[in-house]
């Protein structure tokens, strides 16, 4: 399958502080990425969703401006966490759409893991 | 939002055993994708399902998209410890807006004694 590497794999940092993850698809461009936050034993929550070359359009009760996302490429989309307090230590995954000839799959980062103390 | 029920919640197996979870939905899909999560990685995709009563296999991995199109399952046959992890189905919902969106399932934590 396609592949998502996200970077970096996890992250200390003092409340405060702005914290940038990448996520590039190495093999496939990918007009359309996708970041979501997971806490532990729990299910994927969709962020946003990033759009290459426009603004990224986030879900309900997302702060787009604590959540800052740049999708410059077709391989490469980021999240800034800004000003990170302690509640947003969380594990945070992108995944890139692949599209094939016929179908599309959904790729994923290995995900980064955030502590903020 | 719209969700996916995914039942069970967690499993307790014995190796060699088979494995059976589920999603269901209230509204109609039109992909069915079911991925595996290790501790501390991303989810990685097992099997994509795009079609109504469509079957898919993948090694002790077998699938099925559902013919009513609001649910799905996943098998996994004579079960070893490295199958143990969290797996998600996630659906597409049909002529949705947002082209690529994901719905997720809750999970199923999967334990495999040896």
């Amino acid at each position: 399958g396609a592949v998502v590497s996200q970077h970096p794999s996890w992250v200390i940092c003092k409340s405060g502080t702005s914290v940038k993850i990448e996520c590039r698809s190495l093999d496939f461009q990918a007009t359309t990425m996708f970041w979501y936050r997971q806490f532990p034993k729990q299910s994927l929550m969709l962020m946003a969703t990033s759009n290459e070359g426009s603004k990224a359009t986030y879900e309900q009760g997302v702060e787009k401006d604590k959540f800052l996302i740049n999708h410059a490429s077709l391989t490469l989309s980021t999240l800034t966490v800004t000003s990170a307090h302690p509640e947003d230590s969380s594990f945070y995954i992108c995944s890139a759409r692949a599209q094939g000839k016929a179908n599309e799959k959904l790729f994923f980062g290995s995900g980064t893991q955030l502590s903020v103390l | 939002g719209q969700q996916l029920n995914q039942s069970p919640q967690s499993m307790f197996i014995q190796e060699g055993e088979d494995v059976s979870m589920n999603c269901t939905s209230s509204s109609i899909f039109n992909t069915w994708l079911w991925y595996k999560q290790d501790p501390g990685e991303g989810p990685v995709l097992l099997i994509a399902l795009y079609k109504a009563g469509e079957l898919t296999s993948n090694g002790r991995l077998t699938a099925q998209f559902g013919t009513t199109r609001k649910d799905s399952f996943l098998n996994i046959s004579a079960s070893i410890p490295s199958d143990v992890g969290i797996y998600f189905c996630a659906g597409r919902q049909a002529g949705g807006t947002s082209y690529g969106k994901l719905t997720f399932g809750q999970g199923t934590i999967l334990t495999v004694h040896p």
